[in-house]
């Protein structure tokens, strides 16, 4: 049962520009994750965000939550080369275990 | 990087084989995830421990197996492998269930002709 839905399946933006993935849930969450997987790697935690929380910031990442909608956005500032990647958002309804939505797959452009 | 070891890196086998994959980690922590990779399926959790001897069915249990006998070891079987499991496997760790990171291996790319 998918929990997350990431928005857009795909991204490419240019080096420098910023680049914005969405997420959307169904169910009441205790908090809500993004990841990071780079090719043939496993996924890499980048930030938890909890749902007494509206946003989050880490280095040039911005996360945003908003429970009246179900939704979170990832923000990711002067994007550089080494931001390709996919991008994935997990969420955890109380108490369970958490679920990763199908990703976004981000390209940076030279 | 946390601690976490998956082996085989890849593996190719036939139909009908068994086959066990590893998962070994230095973490010390309590639970313990194995999760598969398919495109336009996303990440969907198999099975998953909670301590040791403890497990329990995640969403695509069926056709797989587990045990953990001592803490940093989760080993995943396909007892009888078919070719709707070629697929990548990753494990992943938590101090906690739900509310702490989940910390990922690098998987293991399985192929089943």
């Amino acid at each position: 049962s998918q929990q997350g839905e990431e928005d857009p399946q795909a991204l490419s933006i240019q080096e420098g520009e910023n680049a914005t993935m969405n997420c959307s849930y169904k169910t009441s969450i205790n908090n809500l994750q993004w990841y990071r997987q780079n090719s043939g790697r496993g996924l890499v935690h980048l930030i938890l965000i909890r749902s007494n929380e509206r946003e989050k910031h880490s280095g040039r990442l911005r996360v945003t939550l908003d429970t009246s909608k179900k939704s979170s956005s990832l923000l990711i500032t002067a994007s550089r080369a080494a931001d390709t990647a996919s991008y994935f958002c997990a969420t955890a309804p109380r108490d369970d275990k958490i679920i990763f939505g199908k990703g976004t797959r981000l390209h940076i452009l030279p | 990087d946390a601690g976490i070891t998956q082996s085989p890196r890849h593996k190719v086998t036939e139909t009908g084989t068994p086959v066990t994959l590893r998962c070994h980690q230095t973490e010390n922590h309590r639970y313990m995830y194995w999760y598969r990779q398919d495109p336009g399926h996303g990440l969907r959790l198999i099975h998953y421990s909670y301590g040791v001897k403890d497990t329990d069915k995640g969403e695509v249990s069926d056709g797989y197996s587990v045990s953990r006998s001592k803490t940093e070891d989760f080993l995943l079987t396909l007892e009888s492998a078919t070719s709707s499991q070629t697929s990548v496997y990753f494990c992943a760790i938590s101090d906690r269930q739900g509310d702490q990171p989940q910390h990922f291996g690098d998987g293991t790319r399985l192929s089943i002709l």
